[in-house]
């Protein structure tokens, strides 16, 4: 069973508007959380992250919440761009015993903004 | 340009070949990792490499053999694959094992087995 789900594998999105991507995770020892950006015929990008000691990280356009409880993050992307427009993986892991896990990822969602 | 290059960037075999993909890093890192993406699937884990020495194998065929010779490269060789095994295969690398959360990927090798 998936650890880390994006329910939704694509998003289209007005340029200038917002883009928000969702993410669910069922492991409550995750302890940290990334989000990649992939253009295609690229490798995965790191994009921004946040630990779980915090419930918002912002960097630019670009910010992640986490709710704990509800064991869900999103990307919020305000204003989205164009150059935006690529699959955006979101990804966890968890310390065991002082030593990070292994990221897992989510199946992805592909972003398309629209000019 | 990420850092870690991947060779080739697209490669078709038979179930019969042999062949290597090559995975190398210029960023000074100690640890360097092969993912799996297939189609509709979330990347999977396959090798991890800490200092040269593998430290982790995520129940991967032996069909798939990786190598890393020194902490710069990193190779994975196949050998006698099924068409279900066509995928995406990433390389990555981070500064140590516990820094894998901004580790760097390659651009991939795209695997077409026939």
């Amino acid at each position: 069973d998936q650890q880390v789900k994006q329910n939704s594998p694509s998003l289209s999105v007005q340029e200038g508007r917002i883009s928000i991507l969702n993410c669910d995770y069922t492991n409550s020892m995750f302890d940290y959380f990334l989000w990649y950006k992939k253009y295609p015929a690229e490798g995965p990008t790191f994009l921004i992250s946040i630990s779980s000691i915090k419930d918002k990280n912002e960097d630019g356009r670009f910010t992640v919440f986490l709710n704990k409880s509800a064991k869900h993050l999103s990307l919020h992307i305000v204003p989205s761009q164009p150059g935006d427009s690529a699959v955006y993986f979101c990804a966890a892991s968890a310390n065991y015993g002082g030593s990070q896990g292994n990221l897992i990822f989510g199946k992805g969602t592909k972003l398309s903004v629209k000019p | 340009e990420t850092g870690v290059t991947q060779t080739p960037r697209h490669l078709v075999m038979g179930m019969t070949n042999k062949k290597s993909l090559k995975c190398e890093q210029h960023l000074g890192h100690n640890a360097m990792y092969w993912y799996k993406q297939s189609a509709k699937k979330p990347l999977e884990l396959m090798f991890v490499y800490s200092l040269e020495e593998r430290v982790e194998n995520n129940s991967v065929p032996s069909r798939f053999s990786p190598e890393c010779p020194n902490s710069s490269h990193l190779f994975l060789h196949l050998h006698t694959l099924q068409p279900e095994d066509s995928a995406l295969y990433l390389c990555a690398s981070s500064q140590a094992l516990d820094s894998l959360q901004e580790a760097f990927f390659g651009q991939g090798t795209r695997l077409t087995v026939v």
